[in-house]
């Protein structure tokens, strides 16, 4: 079934503990997106990428980091984790094409926990 | 700024009408999103709106008027698989996405 994977699903992590979380699609969406979820607070973006070899800083994108090395993948680190760090993360993708409107297709999401 | 305003919970009866309104104040506009996230999943895709007026499937419907900068879900014939958040988000003119924070539907017999 084609979609996006996320891995772990979850994971409870030591403050100062470097995480990556990982997220492959095989739709072949140029552009995906690492979001974070917090009750009462909306999707807010972490980090995006447009296409395989570029990368953008989205609305919190302090303490994470992300590569794109080829089309599939998007993993999102965390150099050392903090508390503040709990939280959903969503990857999500979306085409680019003339046809396409924009909408994200998600995955299952990490919920992680920073002690 | 830019925000979404929707409100934070609504109740409605399996069988009725539901309208979850959203109003938002962006840098330009390119496209009005609902989605729709069942507790502890995945947000999946409802409608998309960019054109004023009524797009409407199935039980669900949405409209939007860009000059009030406004829009709303209506949700008929309710069911209890409907208890869900809803979600709002707006397309800028940079193309980002700006959220709502949802709308906790619950839906009792």
């Amino acid at each position: 079934i084609a979609g996006i994977t996320q891995a772990p699903t979850s994971q409870i992590l030591a403050a100062g503990r470097r995480m990556t979380l990982r997220c492959t699609q095989d739709m072949r969406h140029n552009a995906m997106y690492w979001y974070r979820q917090d009750l009462g607070l909306g999707l807010r973006l972490i980090h995006y990428s447009n296409t395989a070899g570029t990368t953008g800083k989205g609305e919190v994108p302090d303490g994470y980091s992300v590569s794109r090395a080829n089309t599939d993948d998007f993993p999102l680190t965390l150099a050392s984790a903090v508390p503040s760090q709990t939280s959903v993360y969503f990857c999500a993708s979306s085409g680019t094409g003339s046809e396409d409107t924009g909408e994200l297709f998600f995955g299952e999401g990490s919920r992680l926990t920073v002690l | 700024g830019q925000n979404i305003d929707q409100p934070t919970e609504m109740t409605a009866t399996e069988g009725a009408i539901v309208q979850i309104n959203c109003t938002y104040q962006t840098s330009g506009f390119n496209g009005l999103f609902w989605y729709q996230q069942h507790a502890g999943e995945a947000p999946t895709f409802l409608s998309y709106n960019v054109l004023d007026g009524l797009e409407e499937k199935g039980r669900f419907s949405s409209f939007l008027s860009r000059s009030k900068g406004y829009s709303y879900l209506l949700l008929k014939e309710l069911q209890m698989k409907d208890s869900a958040s809803y979600l709002c988000a707006v397309l800028n003119s940079n193309y980002q996405l700006i959220w709502g924070a949802g709308t906790k539907l619950i839906i009792k017999p």
